[in-house]
């Protein structure tokens, strides 16, 4: 088990509603990246914070945003959500400099959207 | 085209069996090949990381890069029921200024007792 946690384990929104997912990091670890997982799928990369700051961007819409705090603690919040949306959302703890090698997942949060 | 293409299995094997996954690759520009394991309902679990190529063996698993074919492969020796997993390839490089990591889809494994 890494040090990451996250919560909810399990999520149901409507169509429209916004959600929003939260992550602690591994301890002394000060980078965090998002990752979207549709069933039968790899992970996808959302974004990734470094120093409260978004620090790179996949191919993800703007209703897709994210924080990061002083404790290196994160959320992801996601607005308008759709059926699309209906995944298990990663998130990754790391340091910084690291060439993205080394990244420690947390279990997810399982998210269906009706 | 994808950047990382993986085969999606499911893969089955008996127990005891050497089992061989593998990813190939489009873009030059990555410079590290990750493993992860990922257990059903479960976040992926790094396994090992390669940089150069050539092999990294760790206990019953080999991790092999050929960059020059763009192929990565994960070999697991005395393979056991508890490997029986999605194995999933990561590869990472710089894209738009930052580290960006990209995974394939991921082989199902099982591993037959």
């Amino acid at each position: 088990e890494t040090g990451v946690t996250q919560s909810p384990t399990h999520l149901i929104k409507t169509r429209g509603q916004q959600v929003t997912l939260r992550c602690s990091s591994q301890s002394g670890h000060n980078t965090v990246s998002w990752y979207q997982q549709a069933l039968g799928q790899g992970p996808q990369f959302i974004f990734q914070y470094y120093r409260e700051e978004e620090n790179g961007r996949g191919n993800f819409p703007p209703r897709f945003s994210g924080l990061q705090f002083p404790n290196y603690s994160s959320e992801l919040n996601v607005n308008a959500l759709e059926l699309d949306d209906s995944a298990l959302y990663l998130c990754a703890s790391s340091l910084v400099g690291g060439g993205g090698r080394e990244q420690y997942f947390g279990p997810g949060t399982r998210l269906t959207v009706t | 085209q994808k950047e990382v293409e993986q085969d999606p299995g499911p893969l089955s094997v008996p127990e005891g069996a050497i089992v061989s996954l593998n990813c190939t690759y489009s873009n030059s520009a990555f410079q590290y090949f990750m493993w992860y394991r990922q257990y059903s309902r479960k976040g992926p679990e790094l396994l090992m990381y390669t940089y150069s190529s050539g092999n990294k063996e760790d206990g019953r698993f080999t991790a092999q890069v050929d960059k020059s074919s763009k192929y990565i492969s994960l070999f697991i020796r005395d393979s056991q029921p508890s490997d029986s997993a999605t194995y999933l390839c990561a590869m990472s490089g710089v894209s738009g200024g930052y580290q960006k990591v990209t995974f394939g889809i991921g082989t199902k494994l099982q591993v037959i007792p």
